[in-house]
């Protein structure tokens, strides 16, 4: 089944020290993204990307960093920049290509600092 | 800045309709309703989306109102398993998909 997979589903980190997440996608989608979600608040954009070896700054980008070598996979690193970065990260993908902008999403990746 | 307004949380009986309403009366022509749900540590999941017409498929029916100006999601035989977060999406910008606060929906047995 074609879908999203992000991991590690949990992660812990110590204080400066940076950390990956990963997200793969084979739904052939062009557009990725990823948002970061506090607990009992919505989702909040840190980046996005339209196609390969491009990507945009969301609304809070401060303090983590992307790449898209490839379509289907756009990790996320967040470094030691990031102040408080304990919360649950989603990737997402859209086909991109038709009128309607439907975002499917992995699992999420819950990210805790110790 | 979501252009959407949701009541912050509803309560509905098991077996019966949950209807969430939404307002978006700054929505533009181009604009789509999208709605989603998301269960407590899940990912969002998508249930429907429309332009103008009322929408359904085997999740849920969408009304939108003639003047696109607010927009329901009915879920026609609510269970547990319904119990969530839903959010009504109009602003899309770009490739840009911004979530609002969303309704908490508690569907009791």
């Amino acid at each position: 089944d074609g879908g999203i997979t992000q991991s590690p589903k949990y992660l812990f980190r110590k204080e400066g020290q940076n950390v990956t997440l990963s997200c793969e996608q084979n739904l052939n989608h062009d557009a990725m993204y990823w948002y970061r979600q506090d607990p009992g608040q919505g989702l909040r954009l840190i980046y996005y990307s339209q196609i390969v070896n491009d990507f945009q700054k969301g609304d809070i980008a401060e303090g983590y960093s992307v790449s898209r070598e490839k379509k289907e996979s756009f990790p996320l690193t967040v470094t030691s920049a990031q102040k408080n970065p304990t919360a649950f990260y989603l990737c997402a993908s859209t086909d991109g290509r038709s009128g309607a902008n439907v975002l499917t999403f992995g699992a999420g990746s819950r990210l805790t600092v110790l | 800045d979501a252009k959407t307004t949701q009541p912050p949380s509803m309560d509905c009986a098991e077996g019966r309709a949950a209807n969430l309403p939404c307002n978006h009366s700054t929505i533009s022509g181009n604009e789509y309703v999208y709605w989603y749900r998301q269960i407590h540590s899940q990912g969002p999941q998508y249930i429907i989306h429309g332009l103008k017409n009322n929408e359904t498929n085997e999740m849920a029916s969408l009304i939108i109102t003639e003047d696109r100006k607010s927009s329901t999601l009915i879920l026609p035989h609510a269970t547990l398993r319904d119990t969530a977060v839903y959010y009504c999406i109009v602003r899309v910008v770009g490739f840009k998909t911004i979530f609002g606060a969303g309704t908490r929906l508690f569907v009791k047995a």
